[in-house]
C-alpha cells in the first residue's frame, strides 16, 4: 500500500526567512511525485512533479523540491517565502502507470508573518 | 474563464437529505474525478470518470452514486446524507491519465455541511 506522510501540519516562519517542507511516502512500487499548495478557498493547484531525469525539480513562484530514493522524501523549499505564500501546502504520489490515482499527505499550513 | 467550476460552493443540510453537487469542465478533458477532504484536511479520490466510464470506484459508501452526462460533466449524487458526509468534495478533470501523466485541474470545491 502506499502513503504519504507530512509530519509538519503547521510550520510559521517570517516572510523572507527560507522554510522546508517535509515530505516522506511510502511504497513498495516505483512512484512519481507532486506538491500541490492551496490557497484558503480554492482548489489545489500544481506547483511542481518529479516523473524522471534530475532529482531536483523547479517549480512555480521559486519553490523547488529534491527526491531522495534512499529516504523516500520529497522535501520542499523556498529559500525566501513572501507572505502571499501561506497556504496549505499538499505532497502526493501516483503509481508507475497509474497516474488517475493520487496519494495525498494530509497537509501543511504554511503561515507567513511579517 | 473557471476552468472546472462546481456548483454549490457552499451546502447545508439536514441528515436523511438527499443533495447532488455538479461539476463541469471547460478544458475539453476527457477524464473526471471526485475527491473528499475531511476535517483533518485528508485528500482521498472518490471516483473517476473517462469518456463517461466509470474507472475508478474506491471504498465509498452506495449512498454516493456519481453520474456523468457528457465528458465535460461529473456529478455526485448523496442520497441518505449522514453526519460523516460534512467534508470539502473537489472535482478535478484531466487528458487521460492512465499509464501517461496529465496534470490534474481542481475545481474550488464544495463546502458540504450536515446537520
Amino acid at each position: 500500500a502506499q502513503s504519504v506522510t507530512q509530519l509538519d501540519s503547521q510550520v510559521p516562519v517570517f516572510e523572507e526567512a527560507p522554510v522546508e517542507l517535509r515530505c516522506n511516502y511510502s511504497s513498495s512500487v516505483s512512484v512519481y511525485l507532486f506538491w500541490y499548495v492551496q490557497y484558503p478557498n480554492q482548489g489545489l493547484q500544481l506547483l511542481l512533479k518529479y516523473l524522471s531525469g534530475s532529482t531536483l525539480v523547479k517549480g512555480i513562484n521559486g519553490f523547488e523540491a529534491e527526491f531522495n530514493k534512499s529516504q523516500t522524501s520529497f522535501h520542499l523549499r523556498k529559500p525566501s517565502v513572501h507572505i502571499s505564500d501561506t497556504a496549505e501546502y499538499f505532497c502526493a504520489v501516483t503509481l508507475l502507470y497509474n497516474f488517475n490515482k493520487f496519494y495525498f499527505g494530509s497537509g501543511t499550513k504554511l503561515n507567513v508573518k511579517p | 474563464d473557471t476552468a472546472v467550476s462546481q456548483t454549490p460552493k457552499y451546502l447545508v443540510t439536514q441528515m436523511g437529505n438527499d443533495k447532488s453537487i455538479k461539476c463541469e469542465q471547460n478544458l475539453g478533458h476527457d477524464t473526471m474525478y471526485w475527491y473528499k477532504q475531511d476535517s483533518k484536511k485528508f485528500l482521498k479520490i472518490m471516483f473517476s470518470y473517462n469518456n463517461k466510464e466509470l474507472i475508478i470506484n474506491e471504498t465509498v459508501p452506495n449512498r454516493f452514486s456519481p453520474k456523468s452526462p457528457d465528458k465535460a460533466h461529473l456529478n455526485l449524487h448523496i442520497n441518505s446524507l449522514e453526519l460523516g458526509d460534512s467534508a470539502v468534495y473537489f472535482c478535478a478533470s484531466s487528458q487521460g491519465g492512465g499509464t501517461s501523466y496529465n496534470e490534474q485541474f481542481f475545481g474550488p470545491g464544495t463546502r458540504l455541511t450536515v446537520l
